[in-house]
């Protein structure tokens, strides 16, 4: 079935500092959307790409879907003690249907 | 707008014991999906419906029970816990128009 790798598990920030998350997947993705849960939260969608290529930005969030559609990325810069928490990816294969999730990146921020 | 609610928040059980937990949401949403979250395996899927009466299997449905009869609640049964089923519980729901989906505060289930 459709898998999604997420990379590295974790990741430890020094605050201030950029970091960059990293989605793959074996097979095409139709669409990928990004999740952050912040500790003891439930997730909370943060961002849709579809088009091959596509780069989206959210203040200090940059996402952007390959060329291939086979994987993403999210890059945070000037991190912030209020970007703690685990980001996920995660994939559907058609509208309103079920996602496959990533395992996703637990980010520490170290002030 | 109270949008997706679930109870009870916690819920400590013993094994063998039936538990229901609830989840309600004010949206109309069509779809509903229930998942469960634990420590190395990120969310999975237990069940989820496309609308009222259509439910399906999602990546891990054994020992669950799901029902829904009126499109704004989507119960979830664990017909006799376990202590594998100690997890918390993520409710969501989707318009079906879009791939987002909304997610309940959850459930921390402990089965003693």
């Amino acid at each position: 079935g459709q898998q999604v790798m997420q990379i590295p598990q974790y990741q430890h920030v020094q605050e201030g500092e950029d970091f960059t998350t990293y989605c793959n997947s074996s097979t095409t993705l139709s669409n990928i959307q990004w999740y952050k849960q912040r500790p003891g939260g439930h997730p909370v969608f943060l961002i849709q790409l579809v088009k091959s290529g596509e780069v989206k930005k959210q203040k200090r969030l940059t996402f952007q879907f390959g060329e291939a559609k086979k994987n993403s990325s999210l890059h945070i810069t000037a991190t912030q003690t209020t970007d703690v928490g685990t980001y996920f990816c995660a994939s559907s294969r058609a509208a309103g249907n079920k996602l496959t999730f990533g395992g996703g990146t637990r980010v520490l921020v170290k002030p | 707008d109270a949008g997706i609610t679930q109870s009870p928040r916690y819920k400590i059980t013993e094994t063998g014991r039936q538990v229901t937990l609830m989840c309600h949401q004010t949206w109309s949403h069509s779809y509903m999906f229930w998942y469960r979250q634990d420590l190395g395996h990120g969310l999975r899927l237990i069940y989820y419906s496309a609308a009222a009466d259509i439910t399906d299997k999602g990546e891990v449905p054994d020992g669950y029970v799901v029902s829904r009869s009126k499109t704004e609640n989507f119960p979830l049964t664990l017909e006799s816990a376990t202590r594998s089923q100690t997890s918390v519980y993520f409710c969501a729901s989707s318009t079906g128009k879009s791939y987002e989906q909304y997610f309940g505060p959850g459930t921390r289930l402990t089965v003693t």
